[in-house]
């Protein structure tokens, strides 16, 4: 079945930059997905890539998918004490499949 | 909109009690997911609909676990006999099944949740 995984804790210093990571199993992937979760709420999509793109960017964002691999990363440019929160990265075929979901990654991010 | 609702938003009950959650998703939307969040598991899709039928409820633990939608606007999560290893998050998250422009149709939007400790 489909697996997605990722590290489970990240410590970053403010102002520098994160980089979480992500792999995944299935070769069907057609949408691959970043969400963020703030302490005490549900998840919020941050950003998608298809997956015939091997890179997005939006604003401080930064993804990149290598399918060969199948790896797909975020990256928070000038990470800031908001930024702290659980990253999940997920996967889906696409049509009207599931989701699959990572283990998420605690960011925390130092003043 | 007021996004994915769901109620109650925290629920303590004693073992061997029912217990319902409810979701209200967004409007437009036709497709419906339950999760569970624990800090051993992380995040376990239960079960999900497309316009309102039950298409895979292979992550519902057990019978003890029971979900509906009887129409569009609503869906519920039953648990009888609740017993304390189901204490979690439930998260509820509706999706539109139509696909636009660059895959905005993927996207779930989740609601906040509902906190359920079992004792």
């Amino acid at each position: 079945g489909e697996d997605v995984e990722q590290s489970l804790f990240l410590s970053v210093r403010e102002g520098d930059s994160s980089v979480i990571n992500c792999t995944y199993t299935d070769s069907s992937s057609t949408y691959l997905y970043w969400y963020k979760q703030e302490p005490g709420a549900g998840l919020q999509l941050l950003t998608y890539i298809f997956s015939n793109m091997d890179m997005k960017q939006d604003q401080r964002l930064t993804v990149l998918l290598n399918k060969k691999d199948k790896h797909l990363s975020l990256r928070i440019a000038d990470t800031q004490t908001g930024d702290s929160a659980i990253y999940f990265c997920a996967e889906s075929a696409g049509g009207y499949q599931k989701v699959t979901f990572g283990t998420g990654t605690k960011l925390q991010v130092i003043p | 909109d007021a996004g994915v609702i769901q109620s109650p938003r925290h629920e303590v009950t004693e073992m061997g009690q029912e217990v319902t959650l409810r979701c209200k998703p967004i409007s437009g939307h036709n497709s419906l997911f339950w999760y569970r969040q624990t800090m051993m598991r992380g995040l376990e899709l239960l079960i999900y609909f497309n316009n309102n039928v039950p298409i895979d409820d292979s992550g519902m633990p057990e019978d003890r676990f029971s979900a509906k939608m009887p129409n569009a606007s609503f869906s519920t999560l039953k648990i009888q006999p609740s017993e304390p290893r189901d204490s979690a998050v439930y998260f509820c998250a509706s999706r539109p099944l139509r696909f636009g422009a660059r895959g905005e149709g993927e996207t779930q939007y989740f609601g906040p949740g509902t906190r359920l400790l079992v004792l």
